[in-house]
């Protein structure tokens, strides 16, 4: 069964610390991965896109990687602000089927 | 467009009654999705729409879902007669190449909050 995990479901830290959020993965096959954010009562907001053939993607202070060999993907967020307070959820997409699998998410919290 | 676009924003509706959700993707995004989003929960897939493929409508949940998408860009999603667990945000997604091609980077729409009295 192809499922996306994402542990832990919530995290609390000081604005200025860096932090990690892990999302793990059934199935190392995997097509592409992705990390989005989503702010309350708003859509999903693309971060990173990890194709399978990549092990890591950087955007100003995110960096994502990917280990397919242990089914598992890391967004890095240095130097947290009290704007990156969201939900942050990965979603994978498997060379079966159509869909891309979402895990339930991160909500984070960076306390000013 | 620019982004995605849903709407309605937010629908109210009683029970029994058919609503349609609509979404217009980017322009030139071949690739389309519907999700759903409950109170809580993670997103379920609804339906997919490549091109002119046969859309993938594995993960609609019952009979009164449907949805089309015309000429390759709008789609429509339909719920009849509601029932008060439909009541979630419901997202549309556009991506530009096929997800087979290893690429494919999604973009979602603001979701169309539907609830049922």
């Amino acid at each position: 069964k192809q499922e996306v995990t994402q542990i832990p479901a919530a995290l609390s830290v000081p604005e200025g610390e860096n932090l990690v959020l892990n999302c793990s993965f059934t199935d190392s096959a995997i097509y592409n991965l992705q990390w989005f954010r989503q702010d309350p009562g708003k859509g999903l907001t693309s971060l990173l896109l990890i194709q399978s053939s990549q092990r890591e993607q950087t955007s100003g202070r995110l960096n994502a990687s990917l280990d397919k060999s242990s089914g598992r993907s890391t967004l890095y967020i240095a130097a947290s602000q009290p704007g990156d307070s969201a939900t942050y959820l990965c979603a994978v997409t498997w060379s079966t089927g159509n869909q891309f699998y979402f895990g339930t998410g991160t909500s984070l919290t960076v306390i000013p | 467009g620019a982004g995605v676009s849903q709407s309605p924003s937010n629908k109210v509706t009683e029970k029994g009654k058919d609503v349609e959700l609509r979404c217009d993707p980017i322009s030139g995004h071949t690739a389309l999705y519907w999700y759903r989003q409950s109170l809580g929960q993670g997103l379920e897939f609804l339906i997919y729409f490549q091109g002119n493929s046969a859309p993938d409508k594995s993960g609609l949940p019952s009979d009164r879902f449907s949805a089309e998408r015309t000429g390759g860009s709008v789609s429509t999603l339909t719920i009849q007669r509601t029932q008060q667990e439909d009541s979630a945000v419901y997202l549309c997604a556009s991506s530009l190449a096929p997800r087979s091609l290893q690429n494919g980077e999604l973009f979602f729409g603001e979701g169309s909050r539907l609830t049922v009295l």
